[in-house]
């Protein structure tokens, strides 16, 4: 399978711990996005990274999360002292270009679960 | 930032008819508008998509019309199939700035197709 690739699919944990979630894009694609869905809801966009440098952060994303994309390949998402309210889909989405009509290809996400 | 509204929120068709769904957006400088399609638990996935160089762009039973002086793009499907029942999602990008690419999505339309 040649489209982008998250990791794990599915994770449930408990109120205060710490998660990781991984992305492969598409080999080659330059840009990777990240975005939170929550049921009935349209994708948010949480952050940005053009190669290796994180060019945008969302003001969705608090203190408590964080990205690294480090060779410009793939990506991690985490979030440390989980709260409920962090419980949603973890979308990756990578294009490769250099302008805004670019096609992005989403990952099946991470259903994160915090109980 | 790019603000974008959909409209409707839940459209219900009988197998065989037309269905619009109908977005807005603000930013006059975004010029790619894509449709996605998104399954119960699956990933969006890309259906069609405008560039604002054209105003219209057919694939088969689906169609995009872009209007980009009222600001505003739709999605047409014709002969409506069950299997077209989903959540359906247009998008705009943010045009400048380090946002390149980045999309805001519309709230969602979820089509039932009824047999």
């Amino acid at each position: 399978d040649t489209g982008v690739s998250q990791n794990p699919r599915h994770k449930i944990t408990k109120r205060g711990q710490n998660v990781t979630f991984r992305c492969d894009p598409i080999s080659e694609h330059n840009r990777l996005y990240w975005y939170r869905q929550t049921l009935g809801q349209g994708p948010e966009f949480l952050t940005y990274f053009q190669n290796e440098a994180q060019l945008e952060k969302s003001r969705l994303l608090s203190d408590r999360f964080s990205a690294e994309r480090p060779k410009g390949s793939f990506s991690t998402l985490e979030i440390q002292r989980t709260e409920q309210g962090d419980s949603a889909m973890y979308l990756c989405a990578s294009s490769l270009g250099q302008g805004a009509n670019t096609e992005a290809f989403f990952g099946q996400g991470t259903r994160l679960t915090v109980v | 930032g790019e603000n974008v509204e959909q409209h409707p929120s839940t459209l219900s068709v009988q197998e065989g008819d037309s269905a619009v769904i109908k977005c807005t957006y603000s930013d006059s400088a975004s010029n790619y508008f894509p449709w996605y399609k998104q399954e119960l638990g699956k990933r969006p996935q890309l259906i069609i998509d405008i560039r604002s160089n054209v105003g219209e762009k057919k694939d088969q039973r689906i169609a995009v019309t872009l209007n980009k002086t009222a600001k505003h793009f739709s999605l047409h499907i014709t002969e409506t199939q069950p299997e077209d029942s989903a959540v359906y999602f247009c998008a705009a990008p943010n045009a400048g700035g380090t946002s390149y690419g980045k999309l805001t999505f519309g709230q969602g339309t979820i089509l039932t197709v009824h047999p």
